[in-house]
């Protein structure tokens, strides 16, 4: 079943800590991206990869970092230095460059103890 | 500075009557635009998208209108059906990696 997987789909994270939210895809998409989306609030982008071992930095990447040593999977560790991190986080991929849609995995709500 | 609005955040609509999502930009440089459909607690889905080269696409119940001159889009879905309540994004890009979305409508259909 092809798609867009993101665990775990609630994270609890105390003061302090670095927690990692995972992203996996087997749509053999180039790009991957990471979206935060706050109540009434658009999507805002935190960080994007169009291939493997490169990424750039989105519009709110602070406190936040990327890896992509694989096409499949794009993790975003939420550091300490985030000082607000509760949102709901999404993962997206899109096939290729041009005009493409994105997809979207079902999201990871990250709350604060 | 925001570059896609969304001015209303919400929408009620009755059941088999049209409902029409709007959303406006401000980059000229904007010529691939999207429509994403988003129930609570999970990811967008991609409805319909279209480009600067047309000034209409149509799938089914939805048909996305662009007027250019205006920098204004919409979304229209006939008839509406009360699984349509959601919230609405639109989403803009420059033909880069990078997308631009706005804050969302959520659309209210009443049986």
């Amino acid at each position: 079943d092809g798609g867009i997987t993101q665990s775990p789909k609630y994270l609890f994270r105390k003061e302090g800590q670095n927690v990692t939210l995972s992203c996996e895809q087997n749509l053999n998409h180039d790009a991957m991206y990471w979206y935060r989306q706050d109540p009434g609030q658009g999507l805002r982008l935190i960080y994007y990869s169009q291939i493997v071992n490169d990424f750039q930095k989105g519009d709110i990447a602070e406190g936040y970092s990327v890896s992509r040593e694989k096409k499949e999977s794009f993790p975003l560790t939420v550091t300490s230095a985030q000082k607000n991190p509760t949102a709901f986080y999404l993962c997206a991929t899109r096939l290729g460059g041009g005009r493409q849609p994105q997809h979207f995995g079902d999201g990871t709500r990250l709350s604060i103890l | 500075d925001q570059q896609v609005k969304q001015n209303s955040p919400s929408l009620s609509v009755q059941e088999g009557r049209i409902s029409i999502l709007n959303c406006d930009y401000t980059n000229s440089m904007f010529d691939y635009f999207l429509w994403y459909k988003k129930y609570p607690a999970e990811g967008p889905t991609f409805l319909i998208s279209i480009s600067s080269i047309k000034d209409k696409n149509e799938d089914g119940r939805f048909t996305v209108f662009l007027n250019k001159s205006a920098k204004h889009l919409s979304l229209h879905i006939v008839p509406s059906q009360p699984g349509d309540s959601a919230v609405y994004f639109c989403a803009a890009s420059s033909g880069t990696y990078k997308y631009i979305f706005g804050t969302g409508t959520r659309l209210k259909v009443l049986a």
